[in-house]
């Protein structure tokens, strides 16, 4: 069964501090793993997307890395803001043959404070 | 400007009283999704639309049905609305091609409430 786990499950971290989020999946055959931004009350923002071929991708101060050999990948995000206070979704798409279709892990939810 | 849009934002509905929450997509995109997320939960995938072809997932109520009149927009009915359909319904919309990668686009969602 098709599955992407994320961890932790929630995080409280201080203004200006670093952290990162954890994926881990087992869908098969592999197309590419998103991450997504969701403020409380909506819709997910796509913040990167990656290949089996992509090792690490950036946008801003998020910095996405993969392994696909292991089948994890991680989110980091730096120097937080407040407006960073989000749930973070880790999504993998399953390849074109196996219908494309989504796995949602359950997010991780991430409070900062100032 | 957004380019997948969902109507309503906010939906207030009897319970029992069919309702129907609207897609539109201005991206030409081939496949669109709808997900039902509960509080606090990952979005679960009802059923998804590749061009005209409709794909239910196997464990969707037959209480939810969908439309998809064109490309541009998609339609989820919920026949009978319970007390536990109420969540955020969220509508995503992906293109498909020949060595693309599939982007996915949500619209902000339809907050949804039984009363």
């Amino acid at each position: 069964k098709n599955q992407v786990e994320q961890s932790p499950q929630s995080l409280i971290i201080l203004e200006g501090k670093n952290c990162t989020l954890q994926c881990n999946y087992t869908v098969s055959p592999f197309s590419n793993l998103r991450w997504y931004k969701q403020d409380t009350g909506r819709g997910p923002v796509s913040l990167t997307i990656m290949t089996f071929s992509e090792n690490t991708k950036s946008n801003g101060r998020y910095t996405a890395t993969l392994d696909a050999d292991t089948k994890q990948s991680s989110l980091h995000i730096t120097a937080s803001q407040l407006s960073d206070s989000a749930s973070y979704i880790c999504v993998v798409s399953a390849s074109k043959a196996a219908g494309n279709k989504l796995t949602f892990g359950g997010g991780t939810r991430v409070l900062v404070k100032p | 400007d957004a380019m997948v849009i969902q109507n309503p934002r906010y939906q207030v509905t009897q319970f029992g009283k069919p309702v129907t929450l609207s897609c539109s997509q201005t991206l030409n995109h081939n496949v669109m999704y709808w997900y039902q997320q509960k509080s606090s939960q990952a979005p679960k995938l009802l059923f998804h639309y590749y061009d005209k072809d409709f794909n239910n997932e196997a464990d969707t109520p037959d209480n939810f049905q969908s439309r998809r009149p064109n490309t541009s927009f998609c339609f989820l009915d919920i026949r009978s609305p319970g007390l536990g359909d109420a969540a955020m319904y969220l509508c995503a919309t992906v293109t498909v091609g020949r060595g693309r990668i599939a982007e996915a686009f949500f619209g902000q969602g339809t907050r949804l409430t039984v009363v």
